[in-house]
C-alpha cells in the first residue's frame, strides 16, 4: 500500500538548519511529483513547497523561498526538505503529500499525505 | 490569514445536511482554478473527500458533495454521522501567489 513516512523533526535554535525526510513506498516513485505542506500548533495548513515528478522544477511559498530546498533521491524513493536559517515562524508540523494533479497548470492536489514530522523552533 | 476562507465552524445533529463554504477570489476560484477538499481527524493524515470541484474519489460515500460558483465552492455532508466530527480543508491554486492555496479548515461538530 501507499506510504510516505516523514521524519527528521526536532528543536531547534532560530537561526539553524534542519532536514526533514519522506520515505515513500508502495508505487512507482518517479511517476509523481510532491509536495510539503506544513500546519502551525492549532492553525491551518500552509504549502511550502513542490518538486516535479522529474525534480526538473521546484517552487516554494514566498515565507520560505530562498531559505528551504526542496529536493528528491529515486534511488531511496525519498523526498526532502532542507531548512535552513529558522524562524520561530516555522514552528509546525511539516507533512509531505503526493501530487495527483499538475502544479505546471494550477492543479496540484493530493491523494496521500504522510502523519507529519513535527518542528519547533525555539531559543 | 488564509487566502481561501472557511467558518470556523460549523455543526449539524446526526441525520441532517451541512454545507461548509470556501470563499477565494479573483487570482484563484474565481480564475477557474478547481477546488479540493480534505477531510483531517486529529493526529492522523489528511484524506482527500473531493477532486475538482466536485469528484468523489472512490470509497468516499456519495453523502459527500462538492460544488463551485464564481469566488466559491461548498462541499456538503448529508445524512450526518458521528464519524463526521472532523476538520475540512478546501484547496486551491493563486495565479498570484502562484502556489498552492487553502482555507483556514471548518470544526464540524456533530451534535
Amino acid at each position: 500500500q501507499v506510504q510516505l513516512v516523514e521524519s527528521g523533526g526536532g528543536v531547534v535554535q532560530p537561526g539553524r538548519s534542519l532536514r526533514l525526510s519522506c520515505a515513500t513506498s508502495g508505487f512507482i516513485f518517479s511517476n509523481y511529483g510532491f509536495h510539503w505542506v506544513r500546519q502551525a500548533p492549532g492553525k491551518g495548513l500552509e504549502w511550502v513547497a513542490v518538486i516535479w515528478f522529474d525534480g526538473s522544477n521546484q517552487y516554494y511559498a514566498g515565507s520560505v523561498k530562498g531559505r528551504f530546498t526542496i529536493s528528491r533521491d529515486s534511488s531511496m524513493n525519498t523526498v526532502y526538505l532542507q531548512m535552513n536559517s529558522l524562524r520561530v515562524e516555522d514552528t509546525a508540523l511539516y507533512y509531505c503529500a503526493r501530487d495527483l494533479g499538475h502544479f505546471s497548470r494550477g492543479s496540484s492536489y493530493f491523494d496521500y499525505w504522510g502523519q507529519g514530522t513535527l518542528v519547533t523552533v525555539s531559543s | 490569514q488564509s487566502v481561501l476562507t472557511q467558518p470556523p465552524s460549523v455543526s449539524g445533529a446526526p441525520g441532517q445536511r451541512v454545507t461548509i463554504s470556501c470563499t477565494g477570489s479573483s487570482s484563484n476560484i474565481g480564475a477557474g482554478y478547481d477546488v479540493y477538499w480534505y477531510r483531517q481527524f486529529p493526529g492522523t493524515a489528511l484524506k482527500l473527500l473531493i477532486y475538482a470541484n466536485s469528484n468523489r474519489p472512490s470509497g468516499v460515500p456519495d453523502r459527500f458533495s462538492g460544488s463551485k460558483s464564481g469566488t466559491s465552492a461548498s462541499l456538503a455532508i448529508t445524512g450526518l454521522q458521528a464519524e463526521d466530527e472532523a476538520d475540512y480543508y478546501c484547496q486551491s491554486y493563486d495565479s498570484s501567489l502562484s502556489g498552492v492555496v487553502f482555507g483556514g479548515g471548518t470544526k464540524l461538530t456533530v451534535l
